[in-house]
Order: structure tokens, then sequence, then C-alpha cells
């Protein structure tokens, strides 16, 4: 069966400092891999999603990004966070989009 | 860019009540989806419509999509405590990129006992 790991589940980050969140798919391949942010009362934002290796596609402008090293490897990253890249980031996966994506647990960033 | 609005987007309701949330959108969709999201964790596919005016049931919850496809409602009967959650509709763009979804802001739901 597939699965989906997303890590870590919380992180608290001094603004300026780097960013890296990371997501894993398992028993499948060349799945499309999403990143999304939720903030309160905004619902959820896409950020990046990926249709294959080398292959992202960038949503919203931002200081964030992403990469896809290996069929089931998609990471987020930033240099410098701000506090406005404080959210609840998750990362989802599907084969086909019509039958919906799968999301990781998420992680909580709080940037101070 | 195609917007989805949910509304209510708060609910609180005693246990035993039914409720209906919506969609909807000034866009058609090739697809919608519903998602049920718990505190602190990801949100859970409830169900996927694809064609106008199909209704679908999942034990209490009633799902119906919209004859143009630009809107779609959740209908929940005898609403439990267990429930309560985030419910989020998600549409797939017809235009380019169809690849992803598009999600409401959702409607936070809690069902008192």
């Amino acid at each position: 069966s597939q699965t989906i790991h997303q890590w870590p589940a919380t992180l608290v980050q001094p603004v300026g400092s780097p960013l890296s969140l990371e997501c894993t798919v398992e028993g499948t391949s060349n799945p499309n891999l999403y990143w999304y942010r939720q903030a309160a009362g905004r619902g959820l934002q896409l950020l990046f999603y990926s249709i294959g290796i080398d292959q992202i596609s960038s949503e919203v402008p931002q200081n964030l990004s992403a990469s896809r090293p290996q069929d089931r490897q998609f990471i987020l990253s930033s240099k410098k966070l701000l506090l406005s890249d404080s959210g609840f980031y998750l990362c989802a996966w599907t084969a086909d989009i019509l039958y919906g994506y799968t999301f990781g647990s998420g992680t909580r960033l709080t940037v101070v | 860019t195609q917007l989805l609005e949910q509304s209510p987007q708060f609910l609180s309701i005693q246990e035993g009540e039914n409720l209906t949330v919506y969609c909807n959108s000034s866009s058609v969709f090739s697809s919608l989806q519903w998602y049920r999201q718990e505190p602190g964790e990801g949100p859970v596919l409830l169900v996927t419509v694809v064609t106008g005016g199909e209704v679908k049931k999942l034990k209490r919850l009633t799902f119906q999509f919209g004859d143009a496809r630009k809107d779609s409602s959740l209908h929940i009967t005898a609403a439990q405590p267990g429930d309560t959650g985030l419910y989020l509709c998600a549409g797939r763009s017809t235009q380019g990129g169809s690849e992803k979804l598009v999600f409401g802001k959702g409607t936070k739901l809690t069902v008192n006992p």
C-alpha cells in the first residue's frame, strides 16, 4: 500500500534562518507531488506541484523553493524565513487527480 | 483564477441535527472533491463527484454536484460529535495545468453532544 511521510511535525525557527521540509512517498512510482500551506481562515494555498523529476511548477511568488531530487521525494526550502512563512505545511500525492490527493500529516512551522 | 466559496464558514449544532454546507463558484470544474480535516492532521478525501447533477451517499453524508458543475453541497443527516472537523471542497480546474486542485477555505463544523 502507498504511504506518505512528512517531517518534522513541528518546527520553530527564527526569522532569517533556512528551512528544509521533506516529504517522501512509498509504494508507488512517478506520483504527482504537491506542497500546500494552510493559514488560519485561508484554506489551502498551493505553493508548488511536480508531475515528475525536474518538473516543478511554482504557484505563488515567494521566498520558498521546491526540489524533487528523487522520484518519490519532494523538498520545500527557504534560504531566509520571514514571519509570514508561519503556517501549516502539507505535502500531498496522487497517481490520478480524479481519485484525489493523499495528504501527509503536516508540519506546523512557527517563525519567531 | 478559479475560486471556490464555501458557506457557512462556521457551523455549531447539536447532536442529531441535520445540516447542509455549500461550495460555489462562477467557474466550471471537471470534477469536485470533498475532504474532512481534523486539527493538526492532513485532509482526508471523502468523495469525488464528476458528472453534473451527480449525487453520492456515504452513510449519513450526501454529496451533490450541480448540473452546471459550478457548485456542490454536502448534507449530513443526524450529525454526531465524530462529524466535527473542517470540511473542504476542492475542484479540478478545466483550464491549463489541470493536474492541481483549487481548495475552498472550508466550513468548520462543531457537533455538540
